[in-house]
């Protein structure tokens, strides 16, 4: 099977930077996904790691290394509008379904 | 506009009364989906399609079935809801091997 783990909430200030951990357990990997979803909205695509590294992606990085099976979001910058839930998730088991992790909801303060 | 649509946007129904959630896409996607949103457990898929006339399960396929005669039409059917399958619902949308999804606006079902 697949499960993925993210922190349930985490809180910082406007301005500052915030890391967003997720770890993952899949057999079969075809790379993890971050996506953002507001109050109320539907989720968005926000980055895509295959590839062990740092994507980068304005204000927001997404990291990835595969022989820990764990990645991260890295938000810099924070602005209020950054106040969401965010989410991994992992393509696996031939590439064709997609498992989302329980989420983490972010509250930037001013 | 490239888009997902997804209807109705809000539906409150009876337990055992059958009913369908539509999906429909613009961008000529292969890969569509269903998700349903839970507090606290994330999006679920739900079921998911590669292109016309294949689909698969996901995760939680009790209670639910789908089909795809077209590529731009992913319908959601539950032929008996029952109230645990209360949920929010989001149909998705993405190039074949590519892990960008489109979400549609998504639809809130409550079964009573």
């Amino acid at each position: 099977g697949q499960s993925l783990e993210q922190p349930s909430e985490v809180t910082a200030v406007e301005g500052a930077i915030v890391q967003i951990n997720c770890t993952y357990q899949t057999s079969g990997f075809y790379g993890l996904s971050w996506y953002q979803q507001h109050d109320g909205g539907a989720p968005t695509f926000l980055s895509y790691n295959a590839l062990d590294g740092l994507e980068e992606t304005g204000r927001f990085s997404s990291f990835l290394s595969r022989s820990d099976s764990y990645g991260y979001l890295l938000l810099q910058e924070l602005q209020m509008k950054d106040s969401a839930s965010y989410f991994c998730a992992v393509r696996g088991n031939y590439g064709q379904n997609f498992v989302f992790g329980p989420g983490t909801r972010l509250s930037v303060l001013p | 506009e490239a888009q997902v649509t997804q209807n109705p946007r809000y539906l409150i129904t009876v337990t055992g009364k059958k009913l369908t959630v539509t999906c429909s896409q613009n961008m000529n996607h292969e890969y569509m989906s269903w998700y349903r949103q839970d507090p606290g457990l994330g999006l679920r898929q739900i079921y998911y399609s590669m292109n016309v006339e294949v689909t698969d399960k996901g995760d939680v396929p009790e209670g639910y079935k789908v089909s795809r005669k077209e590529k731009r039409n992913f319908p959601l059917i539950l032929e008996s809801p029952s109230p645990n399958q209360t949920s929010l619902y989001f149909c998705a949308s993405s190039m074949g091997g590519f892990n960008e999804q489109f979400f549609g606006p998504g639809t809130r079902l409550t079964v009573l």
